[in-house]
């Protein structure tokens, strides 16, 4: 089945440190790549879409210029969190989906980084 | 304003019980629904989808039901195992390359 790579799965790092994510799509290619955030005991919320060779579209309160997107292949997709600070600590999931686009193609998941910012 | 509704945030059974947990949506023009699975620190892991059109989708031990006129879905699993004990996410998707809408989630405890 597809897989989706995430590394790291946790930095605990000081604040202002910025750290960077890496989401990779192991055996299939993903146009389209999400990033979510998950708060301890809510929903995964939806942060960015990340389009190869094109930039990412951010949900409404997301600060493009704090979480940095890049999709630069069909495989691979960062998120960098610029100066992070406590309250940006969290659990950030990235997902694939296989090239098509079509809705009945499951989102496929990394297993999440837990980040923790000092 | 929360498109995907799991108002039950725990549930608990006893193994080999069945387990019903419950999703409501209020975007009529959302086309599939899934279920995913949810360890902590881990991701999600797909489980099972249905389409709107059809009402049952079966996949072993895990049965999705869609009620559009109540636009409600259930997710049935039996019988119940103690392995069975995650988060439990309903998520929906209008059509094209849209990103997934998630529900809160509903953690199942499958007691031995």
């Amino acid at each position: 089945g597809a897989v989706v790579s995430q590394h790291p799965s946790w930095v605990i790092c000081k604040s202002g440190t910025s750290v960077k994510i890496e989401c990779r799509s192991l055996d299939f290619q993903a146009t389209t790549m999400f990033w979510y955030r998950q708060f301890p005991k809510q929903s995964l919320m939806l942060m960015a879409t990340s389009n190869e060779g094109s930039k990412a579209t951010y949900e409404q309160g997301v600060e493009k210029d704090k979480f940095l997107i890049n999709h630069a292949s069909l495989t691979l997709s960062t998120l960098t969190v610029t100066s992070a600070h406590p309250e940006d600590s969290s659990f950030y999931i990235c997902s694939a989906r296989v090239s098509g686009g079509y809705s009945n193609q499951p989102q496929h998941f990394g297993d999440g980084t837990r980040l923790s910012i000092l | 304003d929360q498109q995907v509704k799991q108002n039950s945030p725990s549930l608990s059974v006893q193994e080999g019980r069945i387990s019903i947990l419950n999703c409501d949506y209020t975007n009529s023009m959302f086309d599939y629904f899934l279920w995913y699975k949810k360890y902590p620190a881990e991701g999600p892991t797909f489980l099972i989808s249905i389409s709107s059109i059809k009402d049952k989708n079966e996949d072993g031990r895990f049965t999705v039901f869609l009620n559009k006129s109540a636009k409600h879905l259930s997710l049935h699993i039996v019988p119940s195992q103690p392995g069975d004990s995650a988060v439990y996410f309903c998520a929906a998707i209008t059509s094209g390359n849209t990103p997934l809408v998630f529900g809160k989630g509903t953690r199942l405890s499958v007691i031995a």
